[in-house]
């Protein structure tokens, strides 16, 4: 079975503070894709990040930073220093290449972020 | 970059009307694209994964001769929620696998 659990449904910090979001996949395949999304309150989604499960090299975007391990299926992200327009639903997803190609969305985690 | 673009990004419509909701990839071909509906607070669902040229394959619970879907060219994916009903408010977003890549989002409003 596939599955994306984000086991945070909510998370409040304080400008500046760094916030880790945690994602934690099942799947029966060795040839996936991990993605993160942004959703602000706009509702679009924004693509932040796709990992290959072959590649498990952490990376660093700016603020962002994502950790991707195979041997606890996991691919948590955090945000360094949060800010105001970092508020928004996050969303971790899992995209298999095995039967219909679809994509496994988590239940998001929404990030509000005080000033 | 890779572009998908939804139309319209909101409508409001009367119970009982239909609406057809456009994806179009702007700058790729997309044989394959996947429509989803998210509910408020809640997360995305997918509906149904559209084909170019062949029939949609609908998700388990999702009505075909509700949420219409038409995939004619290898740019346009079209959902047509017929004869809509206020339950049928929702947000409604596609995807093209090719490039990972949304659409705007369509927010109906049926009244």
């Amino acid at each position: 079975a596939q599955k994306v659990t984000q086991a945070q449904t909510e998370i409040s910090v304080v400008e500046k503070e760094d916030v880790t979001l945690d994602c934690v996949y099942e799947t029966r395949d060795t040839t996936y894709y991990l993605f993160w999304y942004k959703q602000p309150p706009s509702g679009e989604l924004v693509f932040l990040i796709r990992r290959n499960s072959f590649d498990e090299q952490n990376e660093i975007s700016g603020r962002y930073s994502w950790n991707f391990q195979k041997s606890t299926s996991s691919f948590n992200f955090t945000i360094t220093a949060s800010q105001v327009v970092d508020s928004a639903v996050y969303f971790c997803a899992l995209h298999q290449f095995s039967g219909t190609y679809k994509y496994i969305f988590g239940t998001g985690t929404r990030l509000k972020v005080l000033a | 970059g890779a572009v998908v673009s939804q139309h319209p990004s909101w409508v409001i419509c009367k119970s009982g009307t239909s609406v057809k909701i456009e994806c179009r990839s702007l700058d790729f071909q997309a044989t394959t694209m996947f429509w989803y509906r998210q509910f408020p607070k809640q997360s995305l669902m997918l509906m149904a994964t559209s084909n170019e040229g062949s029939k949609a394959t609908y998700e388990q619970g999702v009505e075909k001769d509700k949420f219409l879907i038409n995939h004619a060219s290898l740019t346009l994916s079209t959902l047509t929620v017929t004869s809509a009903h206020p339950e049928d408010s929702s947000f409604y977003i596609c995807s093209a696998w090719t490039e990972a890549f949304f659409g705007q989002g369509t927010r109906l409003t049926v009244v």
